[in-house]
């Protein structure tokens, strides 16, 4: 079965620092990947995504993540974070079939001290 | 601009009540989906459903049930409301056809004592 794993279930980090969250996903196919973010007391709001083409994707608020096949791995990443930044990042994956389901990893709680 | 928008926010319910909580899109989406989120787990799927009359049950189906009348509505039933179904509800569309960018509503926070 299909599965998706962050490996950090809550980050602290200082604003200006740099981010990077792990995510590794278990299917050899064709993979569809995506993070989404929630504020807190908000609704799920897309980030990026990943169909095809270019390893290296760029998404809103400065947020960039990298496909790396070899790897499993599709890691998120923002060079300096900010206290608005807060917040709960999922990796997900489409799962399998043309259902448009998605399979979410634990989630990780970044918390941003001003 | 609505979007997804679920209905109510938040419910506590007891033990053996049945509820259900309201999903409508105004995107004209075929595909919707209720996810379930518990802290330290991600969200899970419970149902989805590809157009209007058809329902799937997903990874978490256990206690619940779903109806697709019509392609903006797609309300989760409760019937027999247990513990284990204190949790943050999710409903989500999509377009379908090979666009797999999922839209959320708020979610509805449920509590059951």
């Amino acid at each position: 079965a299909q599965s998706v794993s962050q490996h950090n279930h809550h980050v602290i980090l200082s604003e200006a620092a740099s981010l990077e969250l792990g995510c590794n996903y278990s299917y050899g196919g064709t993979v569809n990947l995506f993070w989404y973010v929630q504020y807190p007391g908000q609704h799920l709001q897309l980030l990026l995504k990943y169909f095809s083409g270019d390893p290296l994707v760029k998404g809103i608020k400065g947020f960039e993540a990298e496909f790396i096949k070899s790897k499993f791995s599709f890691n998120l990443r923002k060079p300096s974070v900010q206290w608005s930044d807060t917040a709960e990042y999922f990796c997900a994956v489409k799962g399998s079939g043309n259902t448009g389901k998605l399979i979410f990893g634990q989630g990780t709680t970044l918390q941003v001290k001003p | 601009n609505a979007g997804v928008t679920q209905t109510p926010k938040f419910r506590i319910l007891k033990i053996g009540q049945s509820m259900t909580l309201q999903c409508t899109q105004d995107m004209n989406h075929n595909y919707m989906y209720w996810y379930r989120q518990d802290p330290g787990m991600g969200l899970k799927l419970i149902y989805y459903s590809v157009g209007a009359g058809i329902t799937d049950k997903g990874e978490v189906p256990n206690g619940y049930n779903v109806s697709r009348s019509t392609t903006e509505d797609f309300p989760l039933r409760l019937e027999l409301a247990a513990p284990s179904q204190t949790s943050v509800y999710f409903c989500a569309s999509n377009l379908g056809q090979g666009h797999t960018e999922a839209f959320f509503g708020q979610g509805t926070r449920l509590t059951v004592v």
